[in-house]
């Protein structure tokens, strides 16, 4: 059974750090990983989607990388802004059960302070 | 693009009654939504994934008489909590996978919050 493990639980730092979020995920046949993000309150916001053919992908201030044979995922934070101050979550669809189901991780909350 | 859209976004009821929530794709064809809980300071847990035109998958525990899941297009999909109970108040969330090959993004409505009196 896959599992997706985000550690730590919460992060507090001060503005302008550059930040490093872990996943690890138990098995390494997946189709793809995603990250999101949840603010107080709200649904998810997709912010990166690598496929699992992929190693990385890229949006702004946003990196996140794959290697799917240890079973890992970094989500790079560059400069980090109060208005990052989120939870962010990490996601994997297993290749096998057939059908295209989100295994989620718990999710890390991040405050950045000004 | 890709926008999911959940209505209400907040409801309260009275214990017994019924309450239906909408999860509508905006901008494009969803062939598969899927319907998650989430408890305070917990992930989402997955209740169940609906196909258009077919009946929807249940996760094991997921009550599928009180968890009434309705994919009637290919742009809704419905959730009704029947007989609604105060342990059902939780955050309820869709999400919309677009018709293309497996392994596409889902993208995730806002948000419902039920509450249970």
């Amino acid at each position: 059974k896959q599992e997706v493990t985000q550690i730590p639980a919460a992060l507090s730092v001060p503005e302008g750090e550059n930040l490093v979020l872990n996943c690890s995920f138990t098995d390494s046949a997946i189709y793809n990983l995603q990250w999101f993000r949840q603010d107080p309150g709200k649904g998810l916001t997709s912010l990166l989607l690598i496929q699992s053919s992929q190693r990385e992908q890229t949006s702004g201030r946003l990196n996140a990388s794959l290697d799917k044979s240890s079973g890992r995922s970094t989500l790079y934070i560059a400069a980090s802004q109060p208005g990052d101050s989120a939870t962010y979550l990490c996601a994997v669809i297993p290749t096998q059960g057939g059908s295209e189901k989100l295994v989620f991780g718990k999710g890390m909350k991040l405050t950045v302070n000004p | 693009g890709a926008v999911v859209s959940q209505h209400p976004s907040r409801v309260i009821c009275k214990s017994g009654t019924s309450v239906k929530i909408e999860c509508r794709s905006l901008d494009f064809q969803a062939t598969t939504m899927f319907w998650y809980r989430q408890f305070p300071k917990k992930s989402l847990m997955l209740m169940a994934t609906s196909n258009e035109g077919s009946k929807a998958t249940y996760e094991q525990g997921v009550e599928k008489d009180k968890f009434l899941i309705n994919h009637a297009s290919l742009t809704l999909s419905t959730l009704t909590v029947t007989s609604a109970h105060p342990e059902d108040s939780s955050f309820y969330i869709c999400s919309a996978r677009a018709r293309r090959t497996s392994g596409s993004e889902q993208y995730f409505g806002p948000g419902t919050r039920l509450t249970v009196t």
